[in-house]
């Protein structure tokens, strides 16, 4: 267990709907990181926030957007869904802005 | 742009043996960090081992070693005594200051299977 929790574990639902995936840290760290595994992309990076800025953005669409709260958990945010955002949904956090990531257990989505 | 290449997409060691996972980079930063993670079926991501470049000595975790090659940019995973529990997809992942901002650079991963 990384400490790292996300909810849910599992998500149905329709094209054109909208989502939101919730992250908690591990005590203490400060940076949270968003990841997306599917299975032709493999693993890619969507967005840090260290302490409840905006720190760095990977590939991550238009139509999703994040934010870190001031108890630092996390929110990932996906609208207008489409059958190829059904993926993994990982979120990670590390203690420093520029630290090891440890990873929590994932969302899986799935879009119908 | 930093990337991490795993040539190998399977592989498999009998239970106890040991077997060497390759994985390649490339970068133009001189300090940076290399991973491997392990993904088992449960879809967990759990680290498995951690190397930093500025450091000559190969990272060991009990049975889990690295093999890193600066020059060659080469970081390669050994198992050791292999075990049942160990059959999982690994991954390569780079780590940098400069143009990857602290994010992690995945390879495709290898999947590794054990036979009893």
């Amino acid at each position: 267990d990384s400490g790292v929790t996300q909810t849910p574990k599992h998500l149905i639902t329709a094209t054109g709907q909208r989502v939101t995936l919730r992250c908690s840290p591990r005590s203490g760290d400060l940076s949270v990181y968003w990841y997306q595994q599917s299975l032709d992309q493999g693993l890619q990076f969507l967005i840090q926030y260290y302490n409840g800025e905006e720190r760095a953005k990977g590939n991550i669409l238009e139509r999703f957007s994040a934010q870190q709260f001031p108890d630092l958990h996390s929110e990932l945010n996906l609208s207008s869904l489409e059958l190829g955002d059904s993926a993994l949904y990982f979120c990670a956090s590390g203690e420093g802005d520029l630290s090891t990531q440890y990873f929590g257990p994932g969302t899986r989505l799935l879009v119908l | 742009a930093q990337t991490v290449t795993q040539s190998q997409p399977e592989m498999s060691v009998q239970e106890a043996e040991t077997v060497t996972l390759s994985c390649t980079y490339d970068t133009s930063e001189s300090d940076y960090y290399l991973f491997w993670y392990k993904q088992p079926p449960s879809r967990q991501m759990i680290l498995v081992i951690r190397q930093e470049a500025y450091k000559q000595q190969n990272a060991t975790e009990n049975r889990f070693s690295v093999n890193f090659q600066k020059a060659a940019k080469s970081f390669s995973l050994k198992i050791s005594d292999s075990q049942l529990g160990d059959a999982a997809m690994y991954f390569c992942a780079y780590w940098g200051y400069g143009g990857s901002q602290g994010n992690l650079i995945f390879g495709k991963g290898t999947k590794l299977s054990v036979k009893p």
